[in-house]
C-alpha cells in the first residue's frame, strides 16, 4: 500500500458516543496533520504534528484529541461531538523542513453526527 | 478574514477550450503557492506549484502563472478535458517548516462535451 490511507472512510455517530478515525502514511514523512473541510468553507487546518510533537492547535474544540504514536500513524480521537461537527476529515503527510514542501492527503472521512 | 480567496464557486468550459481559474491572497508572507484538484469522495491531490521568484511554471495542459504585485495566480488548463472536471483548491504556505497549508474554498470546474 502506498500513500496515505484513512480509516474508516464513513462513520455515523450519536452527540454521546466515543470514536477515534485513523490514518496512515507510507511516503517516509515526518510531519502529519487534520484538516476538517465543511461545505463551502476552505480546508481548515486543525492540528499538525512535526516529528511527532504537536506543533499547532489552531483553537479546535478538545472534544476532538490528536494524537500521534509515530512518524506514520496519526489519530484523531472524538467524544461528544455536536451535529455542526459533520465533515469530511482530511490526513495529509509531508516532509517537513524541505523547499516548496508538499502536502499527500487522504481520501478522508466523511463523519456525520446525529 | 480569508487568507486565500477563490471568488468563483463554479465555472463550466467547453471540452477542447482552455479553463482559467484565479486565485488571490492577501498575506505577503506567502512564497509558494500550490493547486490541488479533489473529485467527489476522494482526498485532494497535489497538481502544481509555483514559487515566489517565478512567475509561470508550467506541466503539460497545466500553467500556473503568479502576478506579486497584484497578488493573485491562475492556473491554465489547456485543452480542458472530461477529466478535468473536478473542485480545484488553490493553497498558499510561508517560511516552510510543518506549517500546513492556507486554501481557499475552492473552485467546482465542469468540463462540458
Amino acid at each position: 500500500e502506498t500513500g496515505v490511507t484513512q480509516t474508516p472512510r464513513h462513520l455515523v455517530m450519536g452527540m454521546t458516543n466515543k470514536k477515534s478515525l485513523k490514518c496512515e502514511q507510507h511516503l517516509g514523512h515526518n510531519a502529519m496533520y487534520w484538516y476538517k473541510q465543511s461545505a463551502k468553507k476552505p480546508l481548515e487546518l486543525m492540528f499538525v504534528y512535526s516529528l511527532e510533537e504537536r506543533v499547532e492547535n489552531n483553537s479546535v474544540p478538545s472534544r476532538f484529541s490528536p494524537e500521534c504514536p509515530n512518524s506514520s500513524h496519526l489519530f484523531l480521537h472524538l467524544h461528544t461531538l455536536q451535529p455542526e461537527d459533520s465533515a469530511l476529515y482530511l490526513c495529509a503527510s509531508s516532509q517537513a523542513g524541505t523547499a516548496n514542501e508538499k502536502l499527500f492527503f487522504g481520501s478522508g472521512t466523511q463523519l456525520s453526527v446525529l | 478574514d480569508q487568507q486565500v480567496k477563490q471568488n468563483s464557486p463554479s465555472l463550466s468550459v467547453q471540452e477542447g477550450r482552455i479553463s482559467i481559474l484565479n486565485c488571490d491572497y492577501t498575506n505577503s508572507m506567502f512564497d509558494y503557492f500550490l493547486w490541488y484538484k479533489k473529485y467527489p469522495a476522494e482526498g485532494p491531490t497535489f497538481l502544481i506549484s509555483i514559487s515566489s521568484i517565478k512567475d509561470k511554471n508550467e506541466d503539460g495542459r497545466f500553467t500556473v502563472f503568479l502576478n506579486k504585485s497584484a497578488k493573485h495566480l491562475s492556473l491554465h488548463i489547456v485543452p480542458s478535458q472530461p477529466g478535468d472536471s473536478a473542485v480545484y483548491f488553490c493553497a498558499a504556505s510561508s517560511g516552510g517548516g510543518a506549517d500546513g497549508l492556507t486554501f481557499g474554498k475552492g473552485t467546482h470546474l465542469i468540463i462540458q462535451p
